[in-house]
C-alpha cells in the first residue's frame, strides 16, 4: 500500500482554523471508518488525536475535529494556538490486517 | 496506566541483524495486537507489522517481507522486532504501539521509541 498523501506543511495564525487533507484509495480511507490522526512533537512518540474517522479520545481538546468524504480524511485545528504546532499525521486501515499512514503535514503557527 | 517501555538505542554495521524489545504493562499482553513503526530521520511514520500474542499469528508490510521477525513473550509481557541485513536506509527510530480502541490501528499507546544507527 503506498502512503496517503498529505501536504507536506500548512499554517495559520492563532485564534485561526486550519485544515490538513490526507487522501487514499477505496482500498483504505475510502473503504473503511478507521482513519486516525496523530500528532508528533520533535523527539516524541505521535500522540492520537483522532480516531475512528472523528472521535476524540479523552483529553483531547474539542479544537480537534475531523471528517471523511469519499478517499480523503480531512482533520481540522480551530482556534490555534502555539502549541498546536507540530508534524501530523493520517493513517488508516488498508484491509487484510494491512495499515498505512500519510505522508505527514508539519502545522506552523504563524 | 499503560506503558510500553523499549530497549535501548543501538549501532549497528551494515549487514546484521538487530532485536529491539518493547516491554507492555498495565494491560492483559494478550488482549491487543502489537504494531512496529519506522520513522526515518526527518520522514514520516511507516507501519511495518504486527503480531497478536494471543496466537503469535504476524502480518508484515510488504516492504520489509523476509527481513522482518515479529515475536512475542508472554511470559515476559513483551514483544521483540527482529530487523536482519541492515542497510543505512533502515537507521531510524523504532516505535511500538498497541490499538487498546477499535484494534483497527488507533495507536492509543506507544513505546518511547528506539534509535537503530546503520553504520560501517
Amino acid at each position: 500500500h503506498s502512503a496517503l498523501t498529505q501536504p507536506p506543511s500548512a499554517s495559520g495564525s492563532p485564534g485561526q482554523s486550519v485544515t490538513i487533507s490526507c487522501t487514499g484509495t477505496s482500498s483504505d480511507v475510502g473503504g473503511y471508518e478507521y482513519v486516525s490522526w496523530y500528532q508528533q512533537y520533535p523527539g516524541k512518540a505521535p500522540k492520537l488525536i483522532i480516531f475512528g474517522v472523528n472521535k476524540r479520545p479523552s483529553g483531547v481538546p474539542y479544537r480537534f475535529s475531523a471528517s471523511k468524504s469519499g478517499n480523503t480524511a480531512s482533520l481540522t485545528v480551530s482556534g490555534l494556538q502555539t502549541e498546536d504546532e507540530a508534524d501530523y499525521y493520517c493513517s488508516s486501515y488498508a484491509g487484510s490486517n494491512n495499515y498505512v499512514f500519510g505522508t505527514g503535514t508539519k502545522l506552523t503557527v504563524l | 496506566e499503560v506503558q510500553m517501555v523499549q530497549s535501548g538505542s543501538e549501532v549497528r554495521k551494515p549487514g546484521t541483524t538487530v532485536k529491539i524489545s518493547c516491554k507492555v504493562s498495565g494491560y492483559t499482553f494478550t488482549d491487543y495486537y502489537i504494531h512496529w513503526v519506522q520513522q526515518a530521520p526527518g520522514k514520516g511514520l511507516e507501519w511495518m507489522g504486527l503480531i497478536d500474542p494471543e496466537d503469535d499469528e504476524t502480518i508484515y508490510a510488504e516492504k520489509f517481507q523476509g527481513r522482518i521477525t515479529i515475536t512475542a513473550d508472554t511470559s515476559a509481557d513483551t514483544a521483540y522486532l527482529d530487523l536482519s541485513s541492515l542497510r543505512s536506509e533502515d537507521t531510524a527510530v523504532y516505535y511500538c504501539a498497541t490499538d487498546s480502541v477499535s484494534g483497527y490501528g488507533d495507536y492509543d499507546y506507544w513505546g518511547q521509541g528506539t534509535l537503530i544507527t546503520v553504520s560501517s
